[in-house]
């Protein structure tokens, strides 16, 4: 299993651009997340899917939409790239256990992000 | 509110010396969930342990122990006989039942392990 793969590993984008990171995972979570990591704050969750077509904000939503038209797939998008979103983003899926528990994040490798 | 205070930035060790991470977590839920996560300089993030609040006891595994107490809101994770691998950001991390596994993180801490 390849678990979670995000695309592209870096990317360096212009003010004003747009683009989309792309994340998979092959687990069949129900459960996957976007966060950002900035120095000195952790990670901050921008979004997250409850499922195939539900999709919700999390702390930092701004600037950011997501979808998620399968179980498979939760792509973010930028939609007009400020410098402010320069950061590492990392994907996560997870799911409740057979006894309703959450289970640990599983996360993907990263995309470092730089806006210029 | 829900918060994790991970108050030790940098920590920086001698090789074969124990430390422990401090993890201090606010929350009001009764069911919650805590982890702990290293992130090695490669960048990944790698998962170390899941704590059910309704489960106190305390993990050790190899040279990994985790101090879980409610009645002081922590969960520390203690690192024995450290060594160099070990060298890394740790982030603790907190999220409650119901919550769709939305995880809070702390600001995590930065270890060094030294030669």
């Amino acid at each position: 299993n390849a678990g979670v793969t995000q695309t592209p590993k870096f990317q360096v984008l212009k003010t004003g651009q747009s683009m989309t990171l792309q994340c998979a995972q092959d687990m069949n979570h129900e459960y996957m997340s976007w966060y950002r990591q900035d120095p000195g704050m952790g990670l901050r969750l921008i979004h997250y899917s409850v499922g195939a077509g539900i999709t919700d904000q999390g702390e930092v939503p701004n600037g950011y939409n997501v979808s998620r038209s399968t179980t498979e797939d939760f792509p973010l998008r930028l939609l007009s790239a400020a410098p402010s979103q320069t950061s590492v983003y990392f994907c996560a899926s997870s799911y409740l256990d057979r006894q309703g528990m959450n289970t640990e994040a599983f996360f993907g490798q990263g995309t470092r992000l730089t806006v210029v | 509110a829900q918060k994790v205070t991970q108050a030790q930035t940098e920590i920086s060790v001698v090789e074969k010396e124990d430390v422990t991470l401090d993890c201090v977590y606010e929350t009001r839920d009764t069911t919650y969930y805590l982890f702990w996560y290293k992130q090695p300089p490669s960048g990944e993030l790698v998962f170390l342990i899941r704590r059910n609040s309704f489960d106190e006891q305390n993990e050790i595994s190899g040279r990994y122990s985790w101090n879980f107490q409610k009645s002081t809101s922590s969960f520390n994770f203690t690192i024995t006989a450290s060594q160099v691998v070990d060298s890394a950001v740790y982030f603790c991390a907190l999220t409650f039942s119901g919550g769709y596994n939305k995880l809070i993180f702390g600001a995590g801490t930065r270890l060094a392990v030294h030669p």
